[in-house]
C-alpha cells in the first residue's frame, strides 16, 4: 500500500499569487497524478509527472498555469500559478502501485488540498 | 477520449437496502475502478477490475468488458456506508484516470 500527505491541507489565497501544493508518498512510484475538483464537479486529471522527465499535460491545462515539478521517486509539487477564483478547487496526487504479485493495480489518493481564491 | 456515464445521480435509501450504483463507459479500457469518497474530500479506494466480479465485505463489483459496464452492489447498507461513489476507468500506463460525476447515496437509520 501507500501512504500520501499532502501540504498545506487546505488554504485561502488571494487573487493573481501564486500556491505550491506538496505531494509526499511513503514508497517510490514511477508516476504520480494530480488532480482537480471543482466544486460539485468530478475529479479532472491535471497531468501525469514522472521523475526525470516533464509532465505530460492534459488538455485545458498548462504547464505556465500549472508547473509540476517530480525531483525524485517519493515526492512532487503542483503550483497554480497566478490564481483566480475560477481555480477554486480541491487538489489531489495520485499514485498507481502493482499489488500482490503484479496481479492488480491499486489507486491511492493523498488527503486533497482545498484552496479558496478570493 | 473516454466519457463515463453514473446512474443514478443521487440515491436515498433505508437501512438494510441492497443497492446498485451503475456505470458505463465508452471506449475500452484496461482497468476500472470503484472509488469512494467521503464529506471532506478524501478518497478510498475501493475495487479494480479488469474483469468478472470482486467481493469486500459487504461491497460487490461486477464488469462486463463486451458490454462496457460495471456494476457496484451494497449489501445490507448502513448510513456509514453514505458517501459519494465514483467510478473511473483507465487505458493504463500514463493514462491516469477518467471520471464518472460520482453518485451520492445517502442511508437513512
Amino acid at each position: 500500500s501507500a501512504v500520501i500527505s499532502q501540504k498545506p491541507s487546505r488554504d485561502i489565497c488571494q487573487r493573481g499569487t501564486s500556491l505550491t501544493i506538496q505531494c509526499q508518498v511513503d514508497s517510490q512510484v514511477t508516476m504520480m497524478f494530480w488532480y482537480r475538483q471543482q466544486p460539485g464537479q468530478s475529479l479532472t486529471l491535471i497531468a501525469t509527472a514522472n521523475q526525470g522527465s516533464e509532465a505530460t499535460y492534459e488538455s485545458g491545462f498548462v504547464i505556465d498555469k500549472f508547473p509540476i515539478s517530480r525531483p525524485n521517486l517519493t515526492f512532487s509539487t503542483l503550483t497554480v500559478s497566478n490564481m483566480s477564483p475560477e481555480d477554486s478547487s480541491i487538489y489531489l496526487c495520485s499514485v498507481e502501485l502493482t499489488q500482490g504479485t503484479g496481479s492488480y493495480n491499486e489507486q491511492f489518493f493523498g488527503p486533497g488540498t482545498r484552496l479558496t481564491v478570493l | 477520449k473516454n466519457e463515463v456515464e453514473q446512474s443514478p445521480q443521487n440515491l436515498t435509501a433505508q437501512e438494510g437496502e441492497f443497492i446498485t450504483i451503475n456505470c458505463s463507459y465508452s471506449v475500452g479500457i484496461s482497468a476500472l475502478h470503484w472509488l469512494q469518497q467521503h464529506p471532506g474530500g478524501g478518497i478510498v479506494s475501493l475495487f479494480m477490475l479488469s474483469s468478472g466480479k470482486k467481493k469486500h465485505g459487504r461491497l460487490i463489483a461486477t464488469i462486463n468488458i463486451q458490454e462496457k459496464h460495471s456494476s457496484l452492489h451494497i449489501t445490507a447498507s448502513h448510513p456509514r456506508d453514505s458517501a459519494v461513489y465514483i467510478c473511473a476507468v483507465t487505458g493504463g500506463g500514463a493514462d491516469g484516470l477518467t471520471f464518472g460525476k460520482g453518485t451520492h447515496l445517502i442511508i437513512q437509520p
